[in-house]
């Protein structure tokens, strides 16, 4: 079973600080992403990634950035968090390949920034 | 850009009614669609694809869906509902011009009474 594992079920940091969310797979998927989930938006894409050190802007990324060091981890930095930040973040990763494969999640990080 | 459409943002029924949950999208070129559930606590599961070929897809757990290329929808239906389907369920939507990424629509509440 493909597992994506997110460091943080839950997180609570104060305005201004820098953030750090690791998502971690361990199906070598080459396709990694990062949503934010908030009510009534659904899932909106932040970032996303093909390849090692490569990195593509989503819809939201405003805020936001990436690194991705190694094919298994992408991480989300928040270099100084806002309250309209707060939400649940989802990583996800997928195969890469002629056909589109389906995406898999990880349980999601709930960040509240005060 | 592509948009996806959910017809109801909280649908409440009892066990062993029948369900039908509405998804449009917005793009006129080839798409793959997907249904996904949350359940309570959990991550982003799969329920079921469409790529190509018969219209009328099957999944997990007793759901079906239906593309109907006309009308740019894919609903999702299930004959006879279980306390258990109580979720949220996420259309989305991968267009042949949007690389590996899904467009997610806002999501639907199941409540389902026992």
């Amino acid at each position: 079973d493909v597992k994506v594992t997110q460091s943080s079920r839950y997180l609570v940091k104060r305005t201004g600080e820098k953030v750090f969310l690791e998502c971690v797979q361990d199906m070598d998927h080459e396709n990694m992403f990062w949503y934010r989930q908030d009510p009534g938006l659904g899932l909106r894409l932040i970032y996303f990634s093909y390849d090692v050190k490569m990195k593509e802007k989503g819809d939201i990324p405003e805020g936001y950035s990436v690194s991705r060091e190694k094919k298994e981890r992408f991480s989300l930095i928040l270099e100084s968090a806002s309250t309209n930040q707060t939400s649940m973040y989802l990583c996800a990763s997928s195969l890469t390949g002629a056909i589109i494969y389906e995406q898999y999640f990880g349980p999601g990080t709930r960040l509240t920034v005060t | 850009a592509q948009s996806v459409s959910q017809h109801n943002h909280h649908v409440i029924l009892s066990e062993a009614a029948s369900l039908e949950l509405g998804c449009n999208y917005s793009y006129g070129g080839t798409v793959n669609l997907f249904w996904y559930v949350q359940y309570p606590g959990q991550h982003l599961q799969l329920l079921l694809k469409y790529f190509s070929g018969d219209p009328l897809v099957k999944g997990i757990k007793g759901f079906e869906a239906e593309f109907i290329k006309s009308k740019f929808s894919f609903n999702l239906r299930k004959p006879s509902v279980q306390w258990s389907d109580t979720a949220e369920y996420f259309c989305a939507v991968n267009a042949d011009n949007y690389g590996q990424n899904f467009v997610f629509g806002p999501g639907t509440r199941l409540s389902v009474l026992p």
